[in-house]
């Protein structure tokens, strides 16, 4: 079945570091790719995706490429801030559109000033 | 837009009584509505999918007479944790979509439910 692997944390950073969080996939066919993101007290939150190979997501900073020849789909961000603390979920849904979504396990970030 | 509330954040029960977690969609109409459940350091898993004014579709391995799920109206799902054991203490989340489900549409995610049984 399909799965996602993404880098365990927790992963603490000063201001202004560079941020990368590893996530491989295994799945049949061609999935679609996700990032969200969950702030502290609030729910998971879509932070980018891409939908076939080669594409790039990008939001707030953040960047993805969907990678088909390593299996990949790594967050990296150039230089993050203390509000970019929160936990990161790798995340992809079925060949077809399916709605359905197996996540990683999650990532915790830690940016201090 | 696109708010999703679930209610209440905590719950502490005794083993053998049941709960219900309500999530609503505040700002839109949500055709399909999925249950999660998260464990401490482990990934979301699915536990069932529902679509307004039919049965839920639960997912292999979880049990439709323990967690009852119900989409009321386009706006409102409920889960039920039947006689509920320290075993089914969990963080329990919804998400919404907006629409059908035969194709991806983002899905919008409530805060969580944390629930501890004694």
């Amino acid at each position: 079945g399909n799965s996602v692997t993404q880098m365990e944390g927790p992963v603490t950073l000063s201001e202004e570091a560079f941020l990368t969080i590893n996530c491989t996939y295994t799945a049949t066919g061609y999935p679609s790719l996700f990032w969200y993101v969950q702030y502290p007290g609030e729910g998971l939150q879509l932070l980018l995706k891409a939908t076939k190979a080669d594409d790039k997501g990008s939001n707030k900073g953040f960047e993805a490429t969907y990678r088909k020849e390593t299996t990949s789909f790594h967050l990296e961000k150039g230089s993050v801030q203390v509000s970019d603390s929160a936990v990161y979920f790798c995340a992809l849904s079925g060949q077809g559109g399916s709605e359905k979504l197996v996540f990683g396990k999650g990532t915790k970030l830690t940016v201090n000033p | 837009g696109a708010v999703v509330s679930q209610h209440p954040s905590r719950v502490i029960c005794k083993s053998g009584t049941s709960v219900k977690i309500e999530c609503r969609s505040l700002d839109f109409q949500a055709t399909t509505m999925f249950w999660y459940r998260q464990f401490p350091k482990q990934s979301l898993m699915l536990m069932a999918t529902s679509n307004e004014g039919s049965k839920a579709t639960y997912e292999q391995g979880v049990e439709k007479d323990k967690f009852l799920i119900n989409h009321a109206s386009l706006t409102l799902s409920t889960l039920t944790v039947t006689s509920a054991h320290p075993e089914d203490s969990s963080f329990y989340i919804c998400s919404a979509t907006r629409g059908e489900a035969s194709s991806y549409n983002e899905q919008f995610f409530g805060p969580g439910t944390r629930l501890t049984v004694l």
